[in-house]
């Protein structure tokens, strides 16, 4: 089944210890996109990207970057992970103008 | 003001009854409408998707949009207690972004 695959679905990480958070899809849709929602929360949008264009938003912290090597992955580094960063971490897809789908998400524990 | 504003509930009902969600907005730029079911600890799954005014059905699930009064709607027919999950409400215009709503915990009591 086509789908948005994500990796891992949990991650215990120490204040300050850079991590990586993975996504691939298998739908070839063209739009990658990640999201941070905390508990209760809507989703928040952190960064997309059109094919290899990369889109930031603009509270975005300088503290997530994101890759895209290639049209099925994309990659959330989080440099210098603070408490506050403590989330569900969500990555999408869709085809230009189109809906969007979400893969299972990581959930992140800073301690 | 948020852009979405969606009820907040939580709504707890008995299995069998019409679930309504509903959301309003002040963009009228938006376009595309979109209904999310989220489990807990899991990711939003796309429920319903819709372009512009009017209704859609999808077995017991039916999305209404009134553009006119910038309201959304999703009902849930036979509700059952597999459907208790938080329900979000998505809508964009053409930039890519989707603006939620805050979300809407449903219970369904057996």
């Amino acid at each position: 089944d086509a789908m948005v695959i994500q990796n891992p679905r949990y991650q215990v990480t120490q204040f300050g210890k850079p991590v990586t958070l993975s996504c691939s899809q298998t739908l070839n849709h063209n739009v990658m996109y990640w999201y941070q929602q905390k508990s209760s929360q809507a989703p928040k949008l952190l960064f997309h990207y059109y094919d290899k264009d990369f889109n930031n938003e603009a509270d975005t912290p300088d503290n997530f970057q994101s890759r895209r090597p290639n049209t099925s992955f994309c990659f959330l580094d989080i440099r210098s992970p603070g408490l506050g960063d403590a989330a569900m971490y969500l990555c999408a897809t869709s085809r230009v103008d189109r809906e969007q789908y979400f893969g299972p998400g990581t959930r992140l524990t800073v301690t | 003001q948020k852009e979405v504003e969606q009820d907040p509930g939580p709504l707890s009902v008995p299995e069998g009854a019409i679930v309504s969600l509903n959301c309003t907005y002040s963009n009228s730029a938006f376009q595309y409408f979109m209904w999310y079911r989220q489990y807990s600890r899991k990711g939003p799954e796309l429920l319903m998707y819709t372009y512009s005014s009017g209704n859609k059905e999808d077995g017991r699930f039916t999305a209404q949009v009134d553009k006119s009064s910038k309201y959304i709607s999703l009902f849930i027919r036979d509700s059952q207690p597999s459907d208790s999950a938080t329900y979000l409400c998505a809508m964009s215009s053409n930039d890519y972004k989707l603006s939620f709503g805050a979300g809407t915990t449903v219970t369904v009591r057996a």
